[in-house]
């Protein structure tokens, strides 16, 4: 079980490039999330879904994109990068039904937009 | 609009010492309070949390301190050790909803 998956560890763009943040659960959870963190801000909602061909705004949804085509899988698309998108962004899931309704993290994407 | 304001930003506690970290919030349709730990260069992992029917959960040296009428929730971390050293985020959830609002986070650092 390797819980909440997401590739690159790394990346640096250029102003105006795009570029997807991949995010893959094995746990069968039909909740995922993407969080960008900055510092002393907290970690604040981009994007969830609630399940398969299902996608909602969070907080901070501009320059951003979501599609959710399967269960497992909740890529974050990024057109024309900018350098207010330089941030830490985190994949999460949950299951619905969870009696603690824990949501589990992946490691994260450090980007950094030049 | 923040919804939940927590501080502090950071903490510096010696070992065996009780840290204290604070939350308020504002929206009382928030029935889910989970405090969440940081390791540097790791995500988020759910810690310990509380429902507000009761105003205290424990486990182990973490406990939770809740008050619905001030709407304020709190961690104490007993006995706090160097492998404590984290950040820590606080968060709430209303009834009805599938997401978290998460607190500014605060950085702890257990001195040996």
């Amino acid at each position: 079980n390797a819980g909440v998956t997401q590739t690159p560890k790394f990346r640096i763009l250029k102003i105006g490039q795009s570029m997807t943040l991949q995010c893959t659960q094995d746990m069968n959870h039909n909740y995922m999330y993407w969080y960008r963190q900055d510092p002393g801000m907290g970690l604040k909602l981009i994007y969830y879904s609630v399940g398969a061909g299902i996608t909602d705004k969070g907080e901070v949804p501009n320059g951003y994109n979501v599609s959710r085509s399967t269960t497992e899988d909740f890529p974050l698309r990024l057109e024309l990068a900018a350098p207010s998108q330089t941030s830490v962004y985190f994949c999460a899931s949950s299951w619905e039904l969870a009696v603690r309704n824990e949501q589990y993290f992946g490691p994260g994407t450090r980007l950094t937009v030049t | 609009q923040q919804q939940v304001k927590q501080s502090p930003q950071s903490l510096i506690v010696q070992k065996g010492g009780i840290s204290i970290i604070n939350c308020a919030y504002e929206n009382t349709a928030f029935d889910y309070f989970p405090w969440y730990q940081q390791f540097p260069g790791k995500g988020p992992a759910l810690l310990i949390a509380i429902r507000p029917d009761v105003s205290e959960k424990k486990e182990g040296r973490f406990t939770i301190s809740f008050n619905k009428s001030a709407k304020q929730f709190s961690l104490h971390i007993m006995d706090s050790q160097p492998g404590d050293s984290a950040t820590y985020f606080c968060a709430a959830e209303e009834t009805s909803g599938s997401r978290l609002t998460f607190g500014e986070g605060t950085q702890l650092t257990v001195n040996p």
